[in-house]
């Protein structure tokens, strides 16, 4: 049973128009994270919330925000994604300690 | 500054023959070591970790690594290789006392197994 679920699995945008990725989660974990995966690169943190608090990376470009509006569900929003933000986009939850971070199978987004 | 190496891109391995991907950090003191997988279009799979203790630790899918401090390296390895386990390989680490989630992760290593 998958515990992470992200949707879309596949997304396309257009140049400049805004986009939101989804997260959701059943395992009741405190943490989530947003991580963007350029093609043949290493995961990169964007944020990560600790409950309701935001966590924002200092090289996190102000065109991705992110809401939790509760512990399950989790949104990256690009508000004018250009064609450098095409990537693998990563949630991933933690209960909080350094033990183990589940990962969602990812939303690939291409931006036309 | 911390860093995480993965010196080998690409390796290709025989089915059956032994494995080992190199991983070399930059910290300034032992952080925690973590070695994840990707299976192409999935997400990470955590494979084994090291806080403390035994220097060497076993993992999910027979691999195993090996701490050495002397040398800050943390190769990931496996006496035998199944085609199942070709994918992409990361490293990471993320200090001690550090936020939960800044994990630094290694560039990769693509795994291709020949059957």
């Amino acid at each position: 049973d998958a515990m992470v679920i992200q949707n879309p699995r596949y997304q396309v945008t257009q140049f400049g128009k805004p986009v939101t990725l989804s997260c959701s989660q059943t395992l009741n974990h405190n943490v989530m994270y947003w991580y963007q995966q350029k093609s043949s690169q290493a995961p990169k943190l964007l944020f990560h919330y600790y409950d309701k608090d935001f966590n924002n990376e200092a090289d996190t470009p102000d065109n991705f925000q992110s809401r939790r509006p509760n512990t399950s569900f989790c949104f990256l929003d690009i508000r004018s994604p250009g064609l450098g933000d095409a990537a693998m986009y990563l949630c991933a939850t933690s209960s909080g300690t350094n033990e183990k971070l589940f990962f969602g199978s990812g939303t690939q987004l291409s931006v036309l | 500054a911390q860093s995480v190496t993965q010196p080998d891109i690409h390796i290709t391995v025989s089915e059956g023959a032994s494995l080992e991907l190199r991983c070399n950090y930059s910290y300034g003191a032992t952080p925690y070591l973590f070695w994840y997988v990707q299976s192409p279009g999935q997400g990470l799979q955590l494979l084994l970790k090291y806080f403390s203790g035994d220097t060497l630790v076993q993992g999910i899918k027979g691999f195993e690594a090996e701490f050495k401090r002397s040398q800050s390296s943390f190769n990931l390895r496996k006496p035998s290789v199944h085609w199942s386990d070709a994918a992409e390989y990361f490293c990471a680490v993320i200090g001690r006392g550090s936020t939960l989630g800044r994990l630094y992760f290694g560039r990769g290593t693509q795994l291709t197994v020949w059957p």
